[in-house]
């Protein structure tokens, strides 16, 4: 079975451009949550989704969004890119949201913007 | 005061050796414990969950003391592929919405 697959798993923005990411979770999962991981930092929580809906949002700027779609993909959207956005932007699929749902990281997106 | 707060590293270990990892959390509220495992430039992995009894499994034990608001990890008889960064993390509420909240990592160097 196919885990949770992001993409593009690299790429590279100009500062003030823009940005999609994609994940696809776990067949089955209906949470998708948004890490970013700055280069020697634990991931920072972003976004969740549950059903459709934004169940929980981290300390981010209004320039990071995100949705998801009925098939519950989900896609993160970065606008006005700063130099301080290159990250691993890592997905996470779990089956439901709450304790005891087991949550599975896709292997991430690198971004780097200079 | 940071969430999630690890010792620092990284530690150097020969093969065989034990090894502790230490943790904190400030969030009372939190409902779930985890150790992650992180090769480099991959994503993270979930070792083990951490419960108040602490658990087993294997070379790796996990223990939970929810008085202190401390994590622990022990690692015996040290391996080459146990080289990795290890991850303490916290879970969110236990209705609406659950999140994780990550330390900063502790780096593990195991040698021949």
């Amino acid at each position: 079975d196919a885990g949770v697959t992001q993409s593009p798993t690299h790429l590279i923005k100009t500062r003030g451009q823009h940005v999609t990411l994609r994940c696809s979770p776990i067949s089955g999962h209906k949470s998708v949550s948004w890490y970013q991981q700055v280069l020697g930092q634990g991931p920072q929580f972003i976004f969740q989704y549950y059903e459709k809906e934004e169940r929980g949002r981290g300390n981010f700027p209004d320039r990071f969004s995100a949705r998801q779609f009925p098939n519950y993909s989900s896609e993160l959207n970065v606008n006005a890119l700063l130099l301080g956005d290159s990250a691993l932007y890592l997905c996470a699929s779990s089956l439901a949201t709450g304790v005891g749902n087991t949550i599975y990281f896709g292997e991430g997106s690198w971004l780097t913007v200079v | 005061r940071k969430e999630v707060e690890q010792d620092p590293g990284p530690f150097n270990v020969p093969e065989g050796a034990t090894v502790a990892f230490n943790c904190t959390y400030s969030n009372s509220a939190s409902q779930s414990f985890f150790w992650y495992r992180q090769d480099c430039r991959k994503e993270p992995k979930l070792l083990m969950s951490v419960y108040s009894s602490g658990n087993e499994d294997g070379r790796f034990t996990a223990q939970l003391n929810r008085a202190s608001q401390y994590i622990s990890l022990l690692i015996r008889d040290s391996k080459l592929s146990d080289s990795a960064t290890y991850l303490c993390v916290v879970g969110g509420p236990p209705s609406g919405y659950s999140t994780l909240t990550f330390g900063k990592g502790t780096m593990l160097l195991v040698s021949p």
